[in-house]
């Protein structure tokens, strides 16, 4: 267990609907990362946000978004659903002190879009 | 295009034995390398990390071996278990320093263990 929560653990909504994922980091975590993992993709990178304000993005189309609240959970919104963006969806969170340290993946939601 | 890659999407390897999973990366400036294993139906979980001033790092069971000559990364598995059939992912992180950007991740590569 990486100490990283991932709500729910699957989901299952239409083409067109809008759906929240949420993620709670391990105890002291500052920075969250979301990843997209599909069978034609891969794991992908989606955004980072850090104590709250945006640090990086990645392979995020527009129809999605993300925060983190004041309590460093991070929630992932997904618009306009499609049925390619079927797929697990991971977060993951790192330690807050700056350097290179490991990322701790979350258990995943799987999203499928009918 | 992806800048990290695996050579064999496929290792089988008996019981017992060594397994040696490869990954190439073809961006100079990653400066960290991490190895996953994923569990069919579970999330990636951390193996083992190398910074790119070392060559070398030794875990339980497990080494990682940084080659920047040839940008390229392995992973070994000492005696390998039934526990340990997985797919492994080689990552890297382009950002600046400091983890801000997310990780690049390879493609994976299925490892079966075989009684």
């Amino acid at each position: 267990d990486s100490g990283v929560t991932q709500t729910p653990k699957h989901l299952i909504t239409a083409t067109g609907q809008r759906v929240t994922l949420r993620c709670s980091p391990r105890s002291g975590d500052l920075s969250v990362y979301w990843y997209q993992q599909s069978l034609d993709q891969g794991l992908q990178f989606l955004i980072h946000y850090y104590n709250g304000e945006e640090r990086a993005k990645g392979n995020i189309l527009e129809r999605f978004s993300a925060q983190q609240f004041p309590d460093l959970h991070s929630e992932l919104n997904l618009s306009s659903l499609e049925l390619g963006d079927s797929a697990l969806y991971f977060c993951a969170s790192s330690p807050s002190v700056p350097g290179q340290v490991p990322q701790y993946f979350g258990p995943g939601t799987r999203l499928t879009v009918l | 295009g992806e800048s990290v890659g695996l050579h064999l999407p496929t290792l089988s390897v008996q019981e017992g034995d060594n397994s040696i999973i490869n990954c190439a990366y073809s961006n100079s400036a990653s400066d960290y390398f991490i190895w996953y294993k994923q569990e069919s139906g579970k999330g990636p979980q951390f193996i083992i990390d190398i910074r790119s001033n070392m060559d070398k790092r030794q875990g339980q069971r497990v080494t990682v071996l940084l080659n920047k000559t040839v940008k390229h990364l392995s992973l070994q598995i000492a005696a390998t278990q039934p526990g340990d059939s997985a797919v492994y992912f080689c990552a890297e992180n382009m950002g600046s320093g400091g983890g801000a950007d997310g990780l690049t991740f390879g493609k994976g590569t299925h490892l079966i263990i075989q009684p």
